[in-house]
Protein backbone atom coordinates (compact mmCIF):
# COMPACT_ATOMS: atom_id res chain seq x y z
CA UNK A 1 0.00 0.00 0.00
CA UNK A 2 0.94 3.65 -0.01
CA UNK A 3 2.27 5.65 3.14
CA UNK A 4 3.13 8.83 4.06
CA UNK A 5 3.90 9.13 7.65
CA UNK A 6 4.83 12.44 9.20
CA UNK A 7 4.72 13.13 12.90
CA UNK A 8 1.30 13.99 14.72
CA UNK A 9 2.70 17.43 16.58
CA UNK A 10 5.59 19.34 17.15
CA UNK A 11 6.42 22.25 19.43
CA UNK A 12 9.08 24.64 19.19
CA UNK A 13 10.24 28.27 20.07
CA UNK A 14 9.92 31.77 18.01
CA UNK A 15 12.97 32.41 17.01
CA UNK A 16 14.16 28.74 16.59
CA UNK A 17 14.96 26.25 13.95
CA UNK A 18 12.49 23.41 13.18
CA UNK A 19 12.56 20.36 10.60
CA UNK A 20 9.39 18.16 9.93
CA UNK A 21 9.94 14.92 8.73
CA UNK A 22 7.94 13.19 6.30
CA UNK A 23 8.45 9.60 4.57
CA UNK A 24 6.85 7.96 1.94
CA UNK A 25 6.30 4.48 0.49
CA UNK A 26 4.42 5.01 -2.79
CA UNK A 27 3.72 3.55 -6.43
CA UNK A 28 5.96 5.42 -8.36
CA UNK A 29 7.39 9.06 -7.63
CA UNK A 30 6.72 12.21 -9.64
CA UNK A 31 7.35 14.51 -6.82
CA UNK A 32 6.83 15.86 -3.48
CA UNK A 33 4.58 18.98 -2.29
CA UNK A 34 4.94 20.52 0.95
CA UNK A 35 1.33 22.99 2.01
CA UNK A 36 0.91 24.90 5.15
CA UNK A 37 -2.74 24.93 6.37
CA UNK A 38 -3.69 26.93 9.16
CA UNK A 39 -6.60 26.02 11.63
CA UNK A 40 -9.83 26.44 10.00
CA UNK A 41 -8.06 27.58 6.66
CA UNK A 42 -7.55 26.21 3.14
CA UNK A 43 -3.94 24.29 2.78
CA UNK A 44 -2.10 26.55 0.55
CA UNK A 45 1.91 25.55 -1.48
CA UNK A 46 4.62 25.97 -0.06
CA UNK A 47 7.28 23.60 -1.89
CA UNK A 48 7.58 20.96 -4.47
CA UNK A 49 10.80 18.69 -5.14
CA UNK A 50 11.50 16.88 -7.75
CA UNK A 51 15.36 16.06 -7.84
CA UNK A 52 17.68 15.25 -4.66
CA UNK A 53 18.53 17.94 -2.67
CA UNK A 54 17.59 20.99 -1.07
CA UNK A 55 15.57 24.00 -1.89
CA UNK A 56 15.20 26.78 -0.47
CA UNK A 57 12.66 29.62 -0.19
CA UNK A 58 13.27 32.72 2.28
CA UNK A 59 12.81 31.26 5.73
CA UNK A 60 11.39 28.11 4.62
CA UNK A 61 13.72 25.13 2.71
CA UNK A 62 12.73 21.73 1.69
CA UNK A 63 14.84 18.60 0.81
CA UNK A 64 14.69 15.51 -1.07
CA UNK A 65 16.54 11.88 -0.98
CA UNK A 66 14.58 10.06 -3.46
CA UNK A 67 16.74 6.75 -2.69
CA UNK A 68 15.57 7.37 1.54
CA UNK A 69 12.23 7.85 0.57
CA UNK A 70 12.67 10.87 2.39
CA UNK A 71 12.10 14.68 2.77
CA UNK A 72 11.76 17.63 5.36
CA UNK A 73 10.77 21.13 5.65
CA UNK A 74 13.52 23.25 7.43
CA UNK A 75 11.62 26.41 9.20
CA UNK A 76 14.01 29.23 10.12
CA UNK A 77 13.77 32.51 12.88
CA UNK A 78 10.12 30.67 13.64
CA UNK A 79 7.29 33.28 13.91
CA UNK A 80 4.31 32.76 16.07
CA UNK A 81 2.35 32.64 12.49
CA UNK A 82 4.10 29.99 11.68
CA UNK A 83 1.62 28.16 13.94
CA UNK A 84 -0.14 25.56 11.46
CA UNK A 85 -0.10 22.11 10.15
CA UNK A 86 2.32 21.46 7.91
CA UNK A 87 1.10 18.56 4.88
CA UNK A 88 3.52 16.41 2.76
CA UNK A 89 1.85 14.76 0.06
CA UNK A 90 3.46 12.69 -2.72
CA UNK A 91 2.75 12.41 -6.91
CA UNK A 92 2.35 8.84 -7.20
CA UNK A 93 3.18 6.71 -10.84
CA UNK A 94 -0.16 7.65 -11.80
CA UNK A 95 -0.06 11.25 -10.90
CA UNK A 96 -2.39 10.79 -8.33
CA UNK A 97 -1.57 12.90 -4.86
CA UNK A 98 -1.01 10.76 -1.57
CA UNK A 99 -1.00 12.75 1.43
CA UNK A 100 0.27 12.63 4.75
CA UNK A 101 -2.24 13.30 7.90
CA UNK A 102 0.17 16.89 8.45
CA UNK A 103 2.75 17.84 11.38
CA UNK A 104 0.66 20.64 13.94
CA UNK A 105 3.15 23.00 14.42
CA UNK A 106 2.82 24.29 18.02
CA UNK A 107 5.06 27.67 18.56
CA UNK A 108 5.76 29.20 21.54
CA UNK A 109 7.11 32.25 22.88
CA UNK B 1 -3.91 35.31 -7.58
CA UNK B 2 -6.13 32.10 -7.85
CA UNK B 3 -9.02 31.91 -6.09
CA UNK B 4 -11.46 29.21 -5.12
CA UNK B 5 -14.53 29.77 -3.04
CA UNK B 6 -16.88 27.42 -1.57
CA UNK B 7 -20.40 27.86 -1.38
CA UNK B 8 -20.69 27.42 2.54
CA UNK B 9 -18.14 27.20 5.42
CA UNK B 10 -20.45 26.26 7.62
CA UNK B 11 -23.28 23.53 6.92
CA UNK B 12 -25.81 21.79 9.33
CA UNK B 13 -27.96 18.85 7.76
CA UNK B 14 -29.80 15.93 8.56
CA UNK B 15 -29.74 12.38 7.58
CA UNK B 16 -30.79 10.95 4.41
CA UNK B 17 -31.02 14.67 2.91
CA UNK B 18 -29.36 15.34 -0.23
CA UNK B 19 -26.40 17.63 -0.32
CA UNK B 20 -24.83 19.78 -2.63
CA UNK B 21 -21.38 21.53 -2.05
CA UNK B 22 -20.58 24.17 -4.86
CA UNK B 23 -16.60 24.79 -5.58
CA UNK B 24 -15.97 28.27 -8.21
CA UNK B 25 -12.67 28.81 -9.37
CA UNK B 26 -11.81 31.71 -11.66
CA UNK B 27 -8.64 31.00 -13.55
CA UNK B 28 -9.71 28.70 -16.31
CA UNK B 29 -8.26 25.87 -14.87
CA UNK B 30 -8.83 22.19 -16.40
CA UNK B 31 -8.39 20.09 -13.11
CA UNK B 32 -10.36 20.32 -9.87
CA UNK B 33 -10.71 17.86 -7.27
CA UNK B 34 -12.76 17.12 -4.33
CA UNK B 35 -11.03 15.65 -1.07
CA UNK B 36 -12.42 15.43 2.92
CA UNK B 37 -10.45 16.10 5.60
CA UNK B 38 -10.69 14.20 8.87
CA UNK B 39 -8.49 14.35 11.62
CA UNK B 40 -5.77 12.32 11.83
CA UNK B 41 -5.96 11.18 8.08
CA UNK B 42 -4.66 12.83 5.20
CA UNK B 43 -6.69 14.80 2.64
CA UNK B 44 -9.04 12.03 0.49
CA UNK B 45 -9.87 12.36 -3.01
CA UNK B 46 -13.13 12.05 -3.39
CA UNK B 47 -13.63 12.77 -7.15
CA UNK B 48 -11.79 14.82 -9.47
CA UNK B 49 -12.38 16.24 -12.91
CA UNK B 50 -9.89 17.51 -15.95
CA UNK B 51 -12.42 18.59 -18.10
CA UNK B 52 -16.00 19.89 -18.57
CA UNK B 53 -18.42 17.02 -18.23
CA UNK B 54 -15.41 14.65 -17.03
CA UNK B 55 -14.95 12.89 -14.04
CA UNK B 56 -13.36 10.39 -12.48
CA UNK B 57 -13.39 8.22 -9.10
CA UNK B 58 -10.74 8.99 -6.34
CA UNK B 59 -10.33 6.94 -3.34
CA UNK B 60 -13.66 7.44 -2.04
CA UNK B 61 -16.19 7.70 -4.26
CA UNK B 62 -18.69 5.91 -2.14
CA UNK B 63 -21.96 7.92 -1.47
CA UNK B 64 -20.99 11.01 -3.63
CA UNK B 65 -21.26 12.12 -7.06
CA UNK B 66 -20.24 15.08 -8.79
CA UNK B 67 -21.38 17.30 -11.38
CA UNK B 68 -19.16 19.48 -13.82
CA UNK B 69 -21.26 21.53 -16.23
CA UNK B 70 -19.00 24.69 -16.60
CA UNK B 71 -15.35 24.77 -16.89
CA UNK B 72 -15.20 27.07 -13.08
CA UNK B 73 -17.81 25.30 -11.19
CA UNK B 74 -17.51 21.59 -9.87
CA UNK B 75 -20.06 20.28 -7.50
CA UNK B 76 -19.95 17.42 -4.71
CA UNK B 77 -23.43 15.32 -4.01
CA UNK B 78 -23.96 13.39 -1.26
CA UNK B 79 -27.50 11.73 -2.50
CA UNK B 80 -28.28 10.49 0.80
CA UNK B 81 -26.33 12.30 3.39
CA UNK B 82 -25.22 9.95 6.71
CA UNK B 83 -23.30 10.34 9.81
CA UNK B 84 -20.19 9.53 8.69
CA UNK B 85 -20.01 12.15 5.95
CA UNK B 86 -19.53 14.63 8.42
CA UNK B 87 -16.10 16.16 7.69
CA UNK B 88 -14.18 19.16 6.64
CA UNK B 89 -14.50 19.17 2.40
CA UNK B 90 -11.84 20.72 0.33
CA UNK B 91 -12.01 21.82 -3.41
CA UNK B 92 -9.17 22.50 -5.05
CA UNK B 93 -8.08 22.97 -8.93
CA UNK B 94 -4.80 23.29 -10.92
CA UNK B 95 -4.12 24.50 -14.43
CA UNK B 96 -3.50 20.77 -15.76
CA UNK B 97 -1.08 22.51 -18.43
CA UNK B 98 1.91 20.56 -16.26
CA UNK B 99 0.82 17.23 -14.32
CA UNK B 100 2.97 18.45 -11.82
CA UNK B 101 0.88 21.55 -11.38
CA UNK B 102 0.17 22.74 -8.05
CA UNK B 103 -3.30 22.63 -6.68
CA UNK B 104 -4.80 25.67 -5.16
CA UNK B 105 -7.63 25.12 -2.29
CA UNK B 106 -10.78 26.46 -1.46
CA UNK B 107 -11.83 27.03 2.52
CA UNK B 108 -13.79 24.79 2.95
CA UNK B 109 -16.54 23.13 4.04
CA UNK B 110 -17.17 21.82 7.15
CA UNK B 111 -20.16 19.65 7.11
CA UNK B 112 -22.39 17.99 10.35
CA UNK B 113 -25.04 15.88 9.13
CA UNK B 114 -26.90 14.81 12.67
Amino acid sequence: GQNIDQPTEMTATEGAIVQINCTYQTSGFNGLFWYQQHAGEAPTFLSYNVLDGLEEKGRFSSFLSRSKGYSYLLLKELQMKDSASYLCAVLDSNYQLIWGAGTKLIIKP
Amino acid sequence: DVKVTQSSRYLVKRTGEKVFLECVQDMDHENMFWYRQDPGLGLRLIYFSYDVKMKEKGDIPEGYSVSREKKERFSLILESASTNQTSMYLCASSSGTIVTDTQYFGPGTRLTVL
